[in-house]
């Protein structure tokens, strides 16, 4: 079955370590996209790529770090820089050129200890 | 730049009680729209959509119309059940860019 898969479910660092988040995806889509989620704040775009080997900054990038090797993966890096980044993560995919909307994936819950 | 704006929760009802979640956006150009519910834990899902003024995006018993005179897209269901407990997020999208713009969430409780 075709869909997003975001790893691990739970992580946990050390304050000062960057961490990378995993998103893979066997949809064929085109653009991803990762999420923040915060409590009562929604969701906000940390980086997006519509195609491989180019991405653009989201509304909330400092601290944060992407590549696109592949068309499937679209990994996330939470580095050191990152002021508070204990928070949800959530990483979408979709196809360009039409209102298919976004699958999302499980999502990965980051706690800085 | 868009923007949307729901309506603040949390909003808690009886089963088979009425439900309406205000949703109301605001757009350079003419977004789809988009209503997508979390369960705890979980990631967002595709509950329904709309792609130009007028469209009525329906599943799982729940509504939305397209209202471009007053920019909305109000989320309706006409009996809730137990399991419809959830965080419900409105969304906005550009075309060209796909980009979705989100609302913040309403958290929705049904109590037996």
């Amino acid at each position: 079955d075709g869909g997003i898969t975001q790893s691990p479910k739970y992580l946990f660092r050390k304050e000062g370590q960057n961490v990378t988040l995993s998103c893979e995806q066997n949809l064929n889509h085109d653009a991803m996209y990762w999420y923040r989620q915060d409590p009562g704040q929604g969701l906000r775009l940390i980086y997006y790529s519509q195609i491989v080997n180019d991405f653009q900054k989201g509304d909330i990038a400092e601290g944060y770090s992407v590549s696109r090797e592949k068309k499937e993966s679209f990994p996330l890096t939470v580095t050191s820089a990152q002021k508070n980044p204990t928070a949800f993560y959530l990483c979408a995919s979709t196809i360009r050129g039409n209102d298919y909307g976004y699958t999302f994936g499980s999502g990965t819950r980051l706690t800085v200890v | 730049g868009n923007s949307v704006t729901q309506m603040e929760g949390p909003v808690t009802l009886s089963e088979e009680a009425f439900l309406t979640i205000n949703c109301t956006y605001t757009a350079t150009g003419y977004p789809s729209l988009f209503w997508y519910v979390q369960y705890p834990g979980e990631g967002l899902q595709l509950l329904l959509k709309a792609t130009k003024a007028d469209d009525k995006g329906s599943n799982k018993g729940f509504e939305a119309t397209y209202r471009k005179e007053t920019t909305s897209f109000h989320l309706e269901k006409g009996s809730v059940q137990v399991s419809d407990s959830a965080v419900y997020f409105c969304a906005l999208s550009d075309r060209g860019n796909e980009k979705l713009t989100f609302g913040t969430g309403t958290r929705l409780t049904i109590i037996p």
